[in-house]
């Protein structure tokens, strides 16, 4: 079976440009989160979904950043206008239920000029 | 509120030592713990899990990892250090209540493998 797909896997923007980064979950899977890796700050989760339906969005940092996922097999993060210090890796990952664990894609390495 | 905590950033081992990664938590609720392990330029990748039944549990690659309830700790062990263990570690802790899937995760040790 195939695991979390993300893409771009690589992407590389200037300042002020919109970036939108996607993922496919695993087939079946429920639950949906982003998280964001930089040196600085290590793993941070951005957003979480459950059925489709945004549950936690504490962790996105601000309004530039915005999710979606319109339905069970795709989702959308995006950023507007993108800055440098939103450099990073950015995370998918899938879940069936909490017993499971989550599943994690390879991420979107994200470089802003 | 959960948390995890992880004492230092990085352990280095020679090639065939024992690898002893530690991890404590904190769980209102008997929690489910996750173990998972980070290659360079790659996502993470779950390694184990406890979540109920035997307190020793078994992973990938030689791992395995204990859950103690009175120590409230789930340190991960391997008797034989191998070179491609180097990689980061990352212990995480998910409260079993509804439908909630989220992890709540340590801030990762770099295990370096010597050889």
């Amino acid at each position: 079976d195939a695991g979390v797909i993300q893409s771009p896997r690589h992407e590389v923007t200037e300042m002020g440009q919109e970036v939108t980064l996607r993922c496919k979950p695993i087939s079946g899977h429920n639950s949906l989160f982003w998280y964001r890796q930089t040196m600085m700050r290590g793993l941070e989760l951005l957003i979480y979904f459950n059925n489709n339906v945004p549950i936690d969005d504490s962790g996105m940092p601000e309004d530039r950043f915005s999710a979606k996922m319109p339905n069970a097999s795709f989702s959308t993060l995006k950023i507007q206008p993108s800055e440098p210090r939103d450099s990073a890796v950015y995370f998918c990952a899938s879940s069936l239920a909490g017993f499971w664990g989550q599943y994690f894609g390879p991420g979107t390495r994200l470089t802003v000029t | 509120a959960q948390s995890v905590t992880q004492l230092g950033s990085h352990v280095s081992v020679s090639e065939g030592a024992l690898v002893l990664l530690r991890c404590n938590y904190s769980s209102s609720v008997p929690p489910y713990l996750f173990w998972y392990v980070q290659y360079p330029n790659q996502g993470l990748q779950l390694l184990l899990k406890y979540t109920t039944g035997a307190t020793l549990v078994k992973g990938i690659n030689g791992f395995e990892a204990e859950f103690k309830k009175s120590e409230t700790s789930f340190h991960l062990t391997k008797p034989s250090a191998h070179m491609s263990d180097a990689a980061e570690y990352f212990c995480a802790v998910s409260e079993p209540t509804g439908a909630n899937s989220k992890l709540t995760f340590g801030k990762g040790i770099t295990l370096s493998v010597r050889p």
